[in-house]
């Protein structure tokens, strides 16, 4: 059965510092990962995704994610963090058929000005 | 940019009352999904639905639960009876049909009070 971890529960971090989420996962197969950033009183938001090819996938609102298969991560990262940036995040984990994902617990960033 | 959209964005029952919890897909889609959200918790799979019929259920969409597509448009949830613990924010989902692009679009969801 798949799962995703996300061991921290909260990230505080200074504007303008670099930021990092992480999270584990375990999958039968290849792996689909995605992340996604939940606002207050908003839906999820799509942000980027790995399904093949470079490790280093880029996505939106300056965000990128590194695939590592040996370590079984897909850490989220931003070189410079906004007070914007302040969310939910959740990391989840889609099977061969993009099929029903499974969701880590998410990670509540806070940026502080 | 196309969006998922779900109505209401906030429904209030009577426990062992029916709801229905509605969501217009983003046009050309053909998967769908329900997804749950009990506040404090973890976003829980709830139902996949692809050419008009259930493609997988978890363990937590029992008799209870029911989806449809009554117009060819719409995507429905349905909840027979509800209990206190259906409170929750549920999230339609959509997908295009092609096997590469199989991101999920969220809908900002329904939140759900059983009281």
């Amino acid at each position: 059965a798949q799962s995703v971890a996300q061991p921290e529960d909260q990230v505080n971090v200074a504007e303008g510092n670099p930021l990092t989420v992480k999270c584990t996962y375990s999958v039968s197969g290849n792996p689909y990962l995605f992340w996604y950033v939940q606002y207050p009183n908003r839906g999820l938001q799509f942000l980027l995704k790995y399904i093949t090819g470079d490790n280093l996938v880029k996505g939106s609102y300056g965000f990128e994610a590194e695939f590592n298969k040996s370590q079984t991560s897909f850490h989220l990262k931003k070189p410079s963090a906004l007070v914007s940036d302040s969310a939910l995040y959740f990391c989840a984990a889609g099977d061969n058929y993009g099929q029903n994902f499974v969701f880590g617990p998410g990670t509540r960033l806070s940026v502080l000005p | 940019e196309p969006e998922v959209t779900q109505t209401p964005s906030h429904q209030v029952t009577q426990m062992g009352q029916e709801v229905i919890l509605r969501c217009v897909p983003i046009s050309n889609h053909l998967y769908f999904y329900w997804y749950r959200q009990i506040l404090g918790q973890k976003v829980e799979f709830l139902v996949s639905f692809y050419n008009n019929e259930i493609s997988e259920k978890s363990e937590i969409f029992d008799d209870q639960f029911s989806v449809e597509r009554p117009d060819g448009s719409n995507f429905t949830l349905k909840i027979r009876s509800t209990k206190l613990e259906d409170s929750a924010m549920y999230f339609c989902a959509t997908r295009p049909g092609t096997f590469a692009a199989n991101i999920q679009y969220f809908g900002a969801g329904t939140r759900l009070s059983v009281l």
